[in-house]
C-alpha cells in the first residue's frame, strides 16, 4: 500500500478560493518532502523542499505567497493555493524522505481543477 | 544537476523485453541512477537504482555501461501494465545523501505495450 498518501486526490475549485492539499507519511518520519506540479503530458517540475519545523525552500520563479508550504510535524506537509485561478489548475504531487533510510516515495498526487 | 537524456517514446509488444536506454554523459563519480516510472494520473513509483554495477529486482535490470555515461532499463517480459512513463533520473549520492535528495525530472519515455 501507498507509503505517503496524499488528500485530496481530486478537488474542485470556484477562482479566488484557496485550496490545501495534505501530503502525509503514513508509516515513517518525513525530514524532508518535496511539491511537484505536472502539467497534462509535461514532466514533473520542483516547486519547493519542506523541511519540518523550518520555512519552505521554493524554486526560481514559483511564488510562495501563492503557494503556501507548511511542514509542521515528521509526518504531514500542506500546500495551499491561495486565490487559486484557472492557470493553477494542475497535477500536485508529493514526495518524502524516509528519515531513516533515506528512501523516497511519491504520493499519488492530488488534481485541482479551477473554475 | 547533471542530465539525462531519453528517447520521447517508445513501443514493444506484449510479453516481450522492454530496453528503454538512458544516456547521461555528465555523470560525477557519486550520482547515483534512478529509474522511476509513472502511470496515468498517479505519482511517480519507483523502480531501480544503481551505481556502478548492474541491479536486478523483481521489477526490472539496470545495466549500466563501463564509463557510467549510458545505462538501460530492461523489462524482461512486458505487460499492459507497464505502460507508463519513465524516467531516468541522477541523484548526487544516493539515497543516503540526506544533502541531495532533490530530483530533477526530465521528459522520459512513453511507453506504449501492444497487445
Amino acid at each position: 500500500g501507498a507509503v505517503v498518501s496524499q488528500h485530496p486526490s481530486r478537488v474542485i475549485c470556484k477562482s479566488g478560493t484557496s485550496v490545501k492539499i495534505e501530503c502525509r507519511s503514513l508509516d515513517f518520519q518525513a525530514t524532508t518532502m518535496f511539491w511537484y506540479r505536472q502539467f497534462p503530458k509535461k514532466s514533473l517540475m520542483l516547486m519547493a523542499t519542506s523541511n519540518e519545523g523550518s520555512k519552505a525552500t521554493y524554486e526560481q520563479g514559483v511564488e510562495k505567497d501563492k503557494f503556501l508550504i507548511n511542514h509542521a510535524s515528521l509526518t504531514l506537509s500542506t500546500l495551499t493555493v491561495t486565490s487559486a485561478h484557472p492557470e493553477d489548475s494542475s497535477f500536485y504531487i508529493c514526495s518524502a524522505i524516509d528519515g531513516n533510510t533515506g528512501e523516497l516515495f511519491f504520493g499519488e498526487g492530488s488534481r485541482l481543477t479551477v473554475l | 544537476d547533471a542530465k539525462t537524456t531519453q528517447p520521447n517514446s517508445m513501443e514493444s509488444n506484449e510479453e516481450e523485453p522492454v530496453h528503454l536506454p538512458c544516456n547521461h554523459s555528465t555523470i560525477s563519480g557519486t550520482d547515483y541512477i534512478h529509474w522511476y516510472r509513472q502511470l496515468p494520473s498517479q505519482g511517480p513509483e519507483y523502480v531501480i537504482h544503481g551505481l556502478t554495477s548492474n541491479v536486478n529486482n523483481r521489477m526490472a535490470s539496470l545495466a549500466i555501461a563501463e564509463d557510467r555515461k549510458s545505462s538501460t532499463l530492461i523489462l524482461h517480459r512486458a505487460t499492459l501494465r507497464d505502460a507508463a512513463v519513465y524516467y531516468c533520473i541522477l541523484r548526487e549520492g544516493g539515497w543516503f545523501n540526506f544533502g541531495n535528495e532533490k530530483l530533477t525530472f526530465g521528459t522520459g519515455t512513453r511507453l506504449t505495450i501492444i497487445p
